[in-house]
């Protein structure tokens, strides 16, 4: 079975704070996305990197493919409450409809 | 924007009753899917279509089936709800092997 397996599980920080999440697999993937959950919602995407080695910044966040691309991280400066929430990665590996889902990081931003 | 519209957001049925969680998209999208979230879980496949009247087994099909007759209506069948079945309920969509765009969820409580 693929994984994603990302790392931190849990994280509670300070407002104002920098984290950074990662997102590890020993599988190469064709592109990877980024989503953050609120309670109660659906996913929503953040980004998409395709090529190894690719930053992406969206304002305050920063996403990285690893030039192999079996990893990603996702770097958050300067946290603020409303980064709260589930950080997902996920992807699809070359030539399969099955896209995989990471284990999923939750951010607790306290002001 | 890409719009993923799931017709119910929450739901409590009674054990053995017939349970319909729709879901439409609007953007032509060949692939649609439908995934189960819980705690500890992490998000799981029931079912996936890549083309009208074309389905495929995910990872956790039993205890649901589904319906695409028509290409932007994806619709999950509960035949016979249990109390396990209780969850947060996600529908997807995805033009060919590209990004995922997923629905507001639908929690589905079974008593």
């Amino acid at each position: 079975t693929q994984l994603l397996e990302q790392s931190p599980q849990f994280l509670s920080i300070q407002e104002g704070e920098n984290l950074t999440v990662y997102c590890n697999s020993s599988s190469v993937f064709s592109s990877l996305q980024w989503y953050r959950q609120e309670p109660g919602e659906g996913p929503v995407l953040l980004v998409t990197v395709v090529t190894g080695g690719e930053v992406k910044k969206l304002k305050r966040l920063t996403f990285q493919f690893g030039d192999a691309r079996k990893d990603s991280s996702l770097h958050i400066t300067a946290a603020q409450p409303g980064d709260t929430g589930l950080y997902l990665c996920a992807g699809s590996t070359s030539g399969t409809y099955k896209y995989i889902f990471g284990t999923g990081t939750r951010l607790k931003v306290l002001a | 924007d890409v719009k993923v519209t799931q017709s119910s957001r929450y739901l409590v049925k009674r054990t053995g009753e017939k349970v319909f969680l729709e879901c439409v998209q609007d953007m032509d999208h060949e692939n649609m899917f439908w995934y189960r979230q819980d705690p500890g879980l992490g998000l799981r496949l029931i079912y996936f279509s890549y083309d009208v009247k074309m389905k495929e087994k995910g990872d956790i099909p039993e205890g649901y089936s589904v319906s695409r007759e028509k290409k932007e209506r994806f619709s999950l069948i509960l035949e016979s709800a249990s109390t396990n079945q209780t969850s947060m309920y996600l529908c997807a969509s995805r033009p060919g092997k590209n990004t995922i765009y997923f629905g507001e969820g639908s929690w589905l409580t079974v008593v």
